[in-house]
């Protein structure tokens, strides 16, 4: 079955520092990941995906992540955090190997400093 | 285009009290499922349905009902309501009926406390 673990369940930055966000899988055949966001109160959305294109994929709002297959690593980066980016993200696996249906990580809530 | 609406948005039940939980979709989405978010757990898959007239369970199916009633609306129904189904609850799309690389479409979500 696959899996994914996402390190840190908070992450505290000051506002213009880097952001690294973690998640490493567990799957013998190289998954789909995504990264979603969810601001306070609301549904999640979608960030960014990685589907066997190019291993670094560029998503919105200045985020991107790196799919690192030796690592079995998806982290999800952002050279310089705004106050706005304060919100909880998860890392999602999907197929191929296993089933269509995702599964997410446990979230980390990214907490921006003045 | 709405995206996906669920209703209600808040509900406070009694322990044994029932209730459902609409969700409708208006991008014509093949998939959709029901998600629940507890504190440090993550999202959990209650049930979903990759195509109109099937359904099927997810990893935490007990105590809940579904039904696919069109391609536009699937809703959750609780029998007989308990604490431990005290949860913010998402209902979310997806463009195939199996596609691995579809992006998710979440709902606002509904608050749901028993007491």
């Amino acid at each position: 079955a696959q899996s994914v673990t996402q390190l840190g369940s908070h992450v505290s930055v000051s506002e213009g520092a880097l952001v690294l966000l973690r998640c490493n899988y567990s799957s013998s055949v190289p998954p789909y990941l995504f990264w979603y966001v969810q601001y306070p109160n609301q549904g999640l959305q979608l960030l960014l995906k990685y589907t066997s294109a190019a291993t670094l994929v560029k998503g919105i709002n200045g985020f991107e992540a790196e799919f690192k297959k030796s690592e079995t690593s998806f982290h999800l980066t952002k050279p310089s955090a705004h106050m706005s980016d304060a919100a909880e993200y998860f890392c999602a696996v999907r197929g191929p190997g296993g089933s269509y249906i995702p599964t997410f990580g446990r979230g980390t809530s990214l907490i921006v400093h003045p | 285009n709405a995206g996906v609406t669920q209703t209600p948005k808040f509900q406070v039940l009694k322990t044994g009290q029932s209730m459902t939980l609409q969700c409708a979709q208006d991008m014509n989405h093949n998939s959709m499922y029901w998600y629940r978010q507890d504190p440090g757990m993550g999202l959990r898959l209650i049930y979903y349905s990759a195509s109109e007239g099937t359904t099927d369970k997810g990893e935490v199916p007990n105590g809940y009902n579904v039904s696919r009633l069109n391609k536009r609306e699937f809703s959750l129904r609780l029998e007989s309501a308990a604490p431990s189904q005290t949860s913010v609850y998402f209902c979310a799309s997806s463009e195939g009926d199996g596609f691995s690389t579809d992006t998710q479409y979440f709902g606002p979500g509904t608050r749901l406390t028993v007491l």
